[in-house]
């Protein structure tokens, strides 16, 4: 049982356009919900994180919009760049899972100079 | 600070063969993570650990142990290594989670590619 659920598989920018990813979740214990970002040949870092208190949290070009009562939530890069061009993972958490992070199926986002 | 660093980078297996991977991390974190990471399937939790001398097994643990001797380091074992098992492998450590039970930040190595004939 899938317990995130990240669309689309790829996605394809000109750069300055705003890619938006999205990922849907099961669990309603779930309360942390980060957003990790990977290039290649390199492990994936943090990029921004949200909790379940809020409904919107922007870091820069970065924005993740969550949405509780449907269980999804999903990141925005706004004018996106080619430097943006990576492997994106949503992921989420919680309850006493110690920390155990469990990740979505990641998103190749390529941004076309 | 180093952060999390992973050893070896890269290693080619024979089926039936065993190895261990090496995770270090000099941030005083308590919890450590290996996970793989397979194309289309995201990163899954092998095997985690909450303190010195703890371990427990996460999404898909069967051919692998783990041991955390030292705090500091987190140690990976394939004893019968199996092409199922060609993935590439990422250790992660994070500090104990807030008072109110709320994760914290997860810092992963640079991975480790294996492959198994």
């Amino acid at each position: 049982q899938q317990q995130v659920k990240q669309s689309p598989q790829s996605l394809i920018v000109q750069k300055g356009g705003i890619p938006i990813i999205n990922c849907a979740y099961e669990n309603t214990a779930f309360d942390y919900f980060p957003w990790y970002q990977q290039f290649p040949g390199k492990g994936p870092a943090l990029l921004i994180a949200i909790r379940p208190d809020v409904s919107e949290k922007k870091e820069g070009r970065f924005t993740i919009s969550f949405n509780k009562s449907a269980k999804q939530f999903s990141l925005h890069i706004m004018d996106s760049q080619p430097g943006d061009s990576a492997t994106y993972f949503c992921a989420v958490a919680g309850g006493t899972s110690y920390g155990k992070l469990t990740f979505g199926q990641g998103t190749i986002l390529t941004v076309h100079p | 600070n180093a952060g999390v660093t992973q050893t070896p980078k890269f290693r080619v297996l024979k089926t039936g063969q065993s190895m261990t991977l090496l995770c270090a991390q000099d941030m005083n974190h308590e919890y450590m993570y290996w996970y793989r990471q397979d194309p289309g399937m995201g990163l899954r939790l092998i095997h985690y650990s909450v303190g010195e001398g703890t371990t427990a097994k996460g999404e898909v643990p069967d051919g692998y142990n783990v041991s955390r001797l030292k705090k500091q380091n987190f140690l990976l074992g394939l004893e019968s290594a199996a092409p199922s098992q060609t993935s590439v492998y990422f250790c992660a450590s994070s500090s104990r989670p807030d008072g109110a039970g709320v994760s914290n930040e997860q810092f992963f190595g640079p991975g480790t590619r294996l492959t198994v004939l």
